[in-house]
């Protein structure tokens, strides 16, 4: 399968616990994104990278969050001192920057459930 | 960003054809109108995109008219497998930054047998 791909796919946690979600996005892709999303609202921009740099965060992204992709492959994103509001879906995606088609590749996701 | 409405449901019959119509009067120059599927338990997909008039791959329509402040997404013969959420998505296509994709709360088509 060469879509993209993310772990774990469940995630319970208790509140104040540390948590990290792996993302390997399509092997060709520059663009990496992060999306939040919560029952039955749409996905939330969280962050991008483009290859290792990260060029945008949101101001979701509160100082508990960081995001990595050090090697502008697999990204990671950790929440520290997980809080119940934190329970959602987190969606990786992935795409090409030079393609003038803003299509997005998207993971299946990681549900994150805090105790 | 350009804000767009969409109606919260829509239910239909196996074989119909269903047409989801987004509204975004503020819609810029630069933008184009992306339209996107959720199934439950999984990523977003992308469906289609056009810029104006008449779009149209092997899974929907898209038409746009003149001004385009509104845009219809075309499901023909609709089956089962396609109840999903439909986001409608407007934005610049082109070096964005980043592209990053602005959901509202879409649209759920609900497919009876």
């Amino acid at each position: 399968d060469t879509g993209v791909s993310q772990n774990p796919r469940h995630k319970i946690t208790k509140r104040g616990q540390n948590v990290t979600f792996r993302c390997d996005p399509i092997s060709e892709h520059n663009r990496l994104y992060w999306y939040r999303q919560t029952l039955g609202q749409g996905p939330e921009f969280l962050t991008y990278f483009q290859n290792e740099a990260q060029l945008e965060k949101s101001r979701l992204l509160s100082d508990r969050f960081s995001a990595e992709r050090p090697k502008g492959s697999f990204s990671t994103l950790e929440i520290q001192r997980t809080e119940q509001g934190d329970s959602a879906m987190y969606l990786c995606a992935s795409s090409i920057s030079d393609r003038g088609v803003n299509e997005q590749f998207f993971g299946p996701g990681t549900r994150l459930t805090v105790l | 960003l350009a804000k767009t409405t969409q109606p919260i449901s829509m239910d239909s019959y196996e074989g119909q054809e269903v047409n989801i119509t987004c509204s975004h009067n503020n819609i810029a120059t630069n933008d184009y109108i992306t339209w996107y599927q959720q199934f439950p338990s999984q990523g977003p997909r992308f469906i289609i995109q056009g810029y104006k008039t008449k779009v149209t791959n092997e899974v929907a329509s898209l038409f746009i008219p003149a001004d385009r402040k509104s845009s219809t997404l075309s499901l023909p013969r609709v089956s089962l497998s396609d109840t999903a959420v439909y986001y409608c998505l407007v934005g610049d296509s082109f070096k964005a930054a980043g592209n990053k994709l602005t959901f509202g709360g879409g649209t759920r088509v609900l497919v009876k047998p």
